[in-house]
C-alpha cells in the first residue's frame, strides 16, 4: 500500500458508542495530523502529532482522543459523541512544508 | 473569524477556457501558500504551492499567482478540462511557526463543461 489509507471509510455510530478511527501512512513522513471537514465549513485542524509527540490540540473537545503509537500510525477514538460531531474526518502526514501534507481518503462518520 | 477565504463557493468554465479560482487572506504572517483539489469521496490532493518570496508558480496547466500587498492569490487552469472538475481549496501557512498548521479556506466547486 502507498501513500496515507484510512479505516473505516464510513462510519455510523450512536451517542452512548465508542469507537476508533485508524490512519496509516506508508511515506516515511515524520508529522500526521487529523482534520474535521463539516458541510459549508472549512477544513479544522484538530490535532497535530510530530515524532509521535502531539504538537497541537486545537481546542479540541475531550470526546475525541487522539493516540499515535508511532510515526506511522494515528488513531482516533471517539466516545459519548454528539449529532453535530457528524462529519468527514481526514488524516493527514507530511515531511516538511515542500510539497504540503498528504491526505488519506477520510471517514464518513454518522452520529445518531 | 476566517483567516483565508474563498469567495466563490462555485465556478463553471467551459472545456479550454481558463478557469481563475481566487483566495484572499488575512494574516500577514502567512509565507507559504498551497492549492489542494478534492474529488467526492477523496481526500484533498496537493497540486501546487508558492513560497510568499515568489510571485508565481507554474506546473503544467496550473499556474498559481502571488500578490501580497493584496493578500490574494489565485489559480489559473489553461486550458480547462472535465476532469479537473473538483473542489479546489486554497491553504495558507506561517513557516515561522513550526508546527506545520495549514488554514484552509471553504473551497470552490469547479466545473468544467465539456
Amino acid at each position: 500500500e502507498t501513500g496515507v489509507t484510512q479505516t473505516p471509510r464510513h462510519l455510523v455510530m450512536g451517542m452512548t458508542n465508542k469507537k476508533s478511527l485508524k490512519c496509516e501512512q506508508h511515506l516515511g513522513h515524520n508529522a500526521m495530523y487529523w482534520y474535521k471537514q463539516s458541510a459549508k465549513k472549512p477544513l479544522e485542524l484538530m490535532f497535530v502529532y510530530n515524532f509521535k509527540e502531539q504538537t497541537e490540540n486545537n481546542s479540541v473537545p475531550s470526546r475525541f482522543s487522539p493516540e499515535c503509537p508511532n510515526s506511522s500510525h494515528l488513531f482516533l477514538h471517539l466516545h459519548t459523541l454528539q449529532p453535530e460531531d457528524s462529519a468527514l474526518y481526514l488524516c493527514a502526514s507530511s515531511q516538511n512544508l515542500v510539497g504540503g501534507q498528504f491526505f488519506g481518503p477520510g471517514t464518513r462518520l454518522t452520529v445518531l | 473569524d476566517q483567516q483565508v477565504k474563498q469567495n466563490s463557493p462555485s465556478l463553471s468554465v467551459q472545456e479550454g477556457r481558463i478557469s481563475i479560482l481566487n483566495c484572499d487572506y488575512t494574516n500577514s504572517m502567512f509565507d507559504y501558500f498551497l492549492w489542494y483539489k478534492k474529488y467526492p469521496a477523496e481526500g484533498p490532493t496537493f497540486l501546487i504551492s508558492i513560497s510568499s518570496i515568489k510571485d508565481k508558480n507554474e506546473d503544467g496547466r496550473f499556474t498559481v499567482f502571488l500578490n501580497k500587498s493584496a493578500k490574494h492569490l489565485s489559480l489559473h487552469i489553461v486550458p480547462s478540462q472535465p476532469g479537473d472538475s473538483a473542489v479546489y481549496f486554497c491553504a495558507a501557512d506561517s513557516t515561522q511557526g513550526g508546527s506545520e498548521k495549514l488554514v484552509f479556506g471553504k473551497g470552490t466547486k469547479l466545473t468544467v463543461n465539456p
